[in-house]
């Protein structure tokens, strides 16, 4: 059973650039969420998508967006980059139906370099 | 607001002792409480997570963390500790929808050395 994956594994950009970034879910997982880790950081919330819909978004700006996928999977787009950009962005996945004991499962996440 | 204070943004114990990584949250409600582990360039792995059954839960590689609500603390603890063990460890509470469909809210992390 493949876990989370997540595409690419590295990435560097300019400062201006546009990026997308790519997740596909634990097999039998509906909800896909988004988090930001900034070196030495905890991670931080960006969005949640359910049923292709954001559900729920943390303090980001809107040059952070995102997509679900009828096949549950997700992008997610940063437009306009800044050097404070750079993080590492981890995917995680989940089944919303389990409302509330079940638990997210990551992927190992792409490292987001700005210049 | 929820949150989640980890006292220690580094611990050092010998193989074979034992581990403590303190977590301290804040929560309005009753929360769902995880610990997370993350390997040098990996993600994150759920090591336990707390959602309002037994106080004292058991979770993989050999950890576990109480529950305390007089305290507000979920600290983690392994007997002893193993070369293995060196990692950085997160603990998280979720929103009140709960793990899976609520957002995590992370704590800065602990970064766990052990030595020969």
């Amino acid at each position: 059973d493949a876990g989370v994956t997540q595409s690419p594994t590295h990435l560097i950009k300019t400062r201006g650039q546009q990026v997308t970034l790519r997740c596909s879910p634990k097999s039998g997982h509906d909800t896909v969420s988004w988090y930001q880790q900034a070196l030495g950081q905890g991670p931080q919330f960006i969005f949640q998508y359910y049923e292709e819909e954001e559900r729920q978004r943390g303090n980001f700006p809107d040059r952070f967006s995102g997509h679900q996928f009828p096949n549950y999977s997700s992008e997610l787009n940063v437009n306009a980059l800044l050097l404070g950009d750079s993080a590492l962005y981890l995917c995680a996945s989940s089944f919303l139906a389990g409302r509330g004991r079940g638990e997210q499962y990551f992927g190992p996440g792409t490292r987001l370099t700005v210049t | 607001a929820q949150s989640v204070t980890q006292l220690g943004s580094h611990v050092s114990v010998s193989e074979g002792a034992l581990v403590l990584l303190r977590c301290n949250y804040s929560s309005s409600v009753p929360p769902y409480l995880f610990w997370y582990v993350q390997y040098p360039n990996q993600g994150l792995q759920l090591l336990l997570k707390y959602t309002s059954a037994a106080t004292l839960v058991k979770g993989i590689n050999g950890f576990e963390a109480e529950f305390k609500k007089s305290e507000t603390s979920f600290h983690l603890t392994k007997p002893s500790a193993h070369m293995s063990d060196a990692a950085e460890y997160f603990c998280a509470v979720s929103n009140v929808n709960g793990g899976s469909q609520g957002n995590l809210i992370f704590g800065k992390g602990t970064k766990l050395s052990v030595k020969p």
